[in-house]
């Protein structure tokens, strides 16, 4: 079955930047996402890479994808207190419906 | 912008009763999704619905869950007979023609089973 591993925590300075690491099995995939979890909210679509694709550049991140070792990752530049949240990789299932979710990525930032 | 819209935020029920969520998905979206997120794990998938029925199920969608779309704007969740372990966050979510451009997830309903 598809599964998607993700680092735990990761805690940064303020302007420092986060990286992000996610690796899935799927490699059918025709997209894969990032996600953000702020405390006590829904799951927010950050970004999202087509699978042809190799990099992603969306203002403040940057999303990398090696198909290869089936490895993604989220740069986000210039972080910022408000990016502190729980950031999730997400890999769609064979059939496209589902979406199979990483366990997340908590990021504290601190001043 | 638009948004998924889930009620009630929070759910206390006893065990073995029925529980019915509600969520009004984006009114231009024809694919909806459940999903669970019990404390502490990953966010795991239940259903998805389309064109009125189930498109696809997980192993943890079994028969005392079911999905409905009563009335053109709603799709709700019901639990038959609750357990301790339904106790989790549920969300809600839709796209539009195609899954592949990502969900628009609801804030989620706590459901907690006493």
């Amino acid at each position: 079955g598809e599964d998607v591993e993700q680092s735990l925590f990761l805690s940064v300075r303020e302007g420092d930047s986060s990286v992000i690491n996610c690796t899935y099995t799927d490699s059918s995939s025709t997209y894969l996402y990032w996600y953000k979890q702020e405390p006590g909210a829904g799951l927010q679509l950050l970004t999202y890479i087509f699978s042809n694709m190799d990099m992603k550049q969306d203002q403040r991140l940057t999303v990398l994808l090696n198909k290869k070792d089936k490895h993604l990752s989220l740069r986000i530049a210039d972080t910022q207190t408000g990016d502190s949240a729980i950031y999730f990789c997400a890999d769609p299932s064979n059939s496209g419906y589902a979406l199979n979710f990483g366990k997340g990525t908590s990021l504290l930032v601190t001043p | 912008e638009p948004e998924v819209t889930q009620t009630p935020s929070h759910q206390v029920t006893q065990m073995g009763q029925e529980v019915i969520l509600h969520c009004v998905p984006i009114s231009n979206h024809l694919y909806f999704y459940w999903y669970r997120q019990i404390l502490g794990q990953k966010v795991e998938f239940l259903v998805s619905f389309y064109n009125n029925e189930i498109s696809e199920k997980s192993e943890i969608f079994d028969d005392q869950f079911s999905v409905e779309r009563p009335d053109g704007s709603n799709f709700t969740l019901k639990i038959r007979s609750t357990k301790l372990e339904d106790s989790a966050m549920y969300f809600c979510a839709s796209s539009g023609d195609s899954p592949n451009y990502g969900y628009t997830f609801g804030s989620g309903t706590r459901l907690t089973v006493v």
